[in-house]
């Protein structure tokens, strides 16, 4: 998985929960992004990382904020988690703007 | 904004046959373009990628795909189905001169080998 490691792997919340999953790399890749994956909808950005401290929305980003302190570590909280955040997580990183993105194992969250 | 189309989110196949996955992209500016496969339980791994250059793109396993610019499409193949193909596979996009703001994929494609 490209030095990649996600954590935790599996996780299950209850509804109005704070949650957060994290995004590990020893790439020293620029580029971070997270995913969710859902049936029928393939993959949809959440949020993505350019850099410390330098973030910006995807497409599904209502509901989750995200932070990276450090070029190793990329974080993705739900604040208050819900139903409708039910999926799994993947964390991607990049060397470059067209770069190849690298893939995570996945988190696999439910939230009850 | 750019959209994947990936034809059919099932393709069943014998053994030994031909695989055809189907993959239409839109978009305004000239593309970049990808395929990922997924396997249960697991992250997506990169079967080939076109940027630029040569339009017929080989990957890993066997597989390949030709760009084609007049019928914005990016069909992956494979001539010869093996049991182990039998997986989830995604057609990806972004754009050239775009910035770090992530692939657009499409609903994936899960192909089935029937023995």
């Amino acid at each position: 998985d490209a030095g990649i490691t996600q954590s935790p792997r599996h996780k299950v919340t209850e509804t109005g929960t704070p949650v957060t999953l994290r995004c590990h790399q020893t790439e020293n890749h620029r580029y971070m992004y997270w995913y969710r994956q859902d049936p029928g909808h393939g993959l949809r950005l959440i949020h993505y990382s350019y850099g410390v401290k330098d973030t910006d929305k995807g497409e599904v980003s209502d509901g989750y904020s995200v932070s990276r302190s450090k070029t190793e570590d990329f974080l993705l909280t739900l604040e208050s988690a819900t139903s409708s955040q039910t999926s799994v997580y993947f964390c991607a990183i990049s060397g470059g703007q067209q770069d190849i993105q690298y893939f995570g194992a996945g988190t696999r969250l439910s939230v009850l | 904004a750019q959209s994947v189309t990936q034809l059919g989110s099932h393709v069943s196949v014998s053994e030994g046959a031909l695989v055809l996955l189907r993959c239409n992209y839109s978009s305004s500016v000239p593309p970049y373009l990808f395929w990922y496969v997924q396997y249960p339980n697991q992250g997506l791994q990169l079967l080939l990628k076109y940027t630029t250059g040569a339009t017929l793109v080989k990957g890993i396993n066997g597989f390949e795909a030709e760009f084609k610019k007049s019928e914005t499409s990016f069909h992956l193949t494979k001539p010869s189905a093996h049991m182990s193909d039998a997986a989830e596979y995604f057609c990806a996009v972004t754009y050239s001169g775009g910035g770090a703001d992530g692939l657009t994929f499409g609903k994936g494609t899960h192909l089935i080998i029937q023995p």
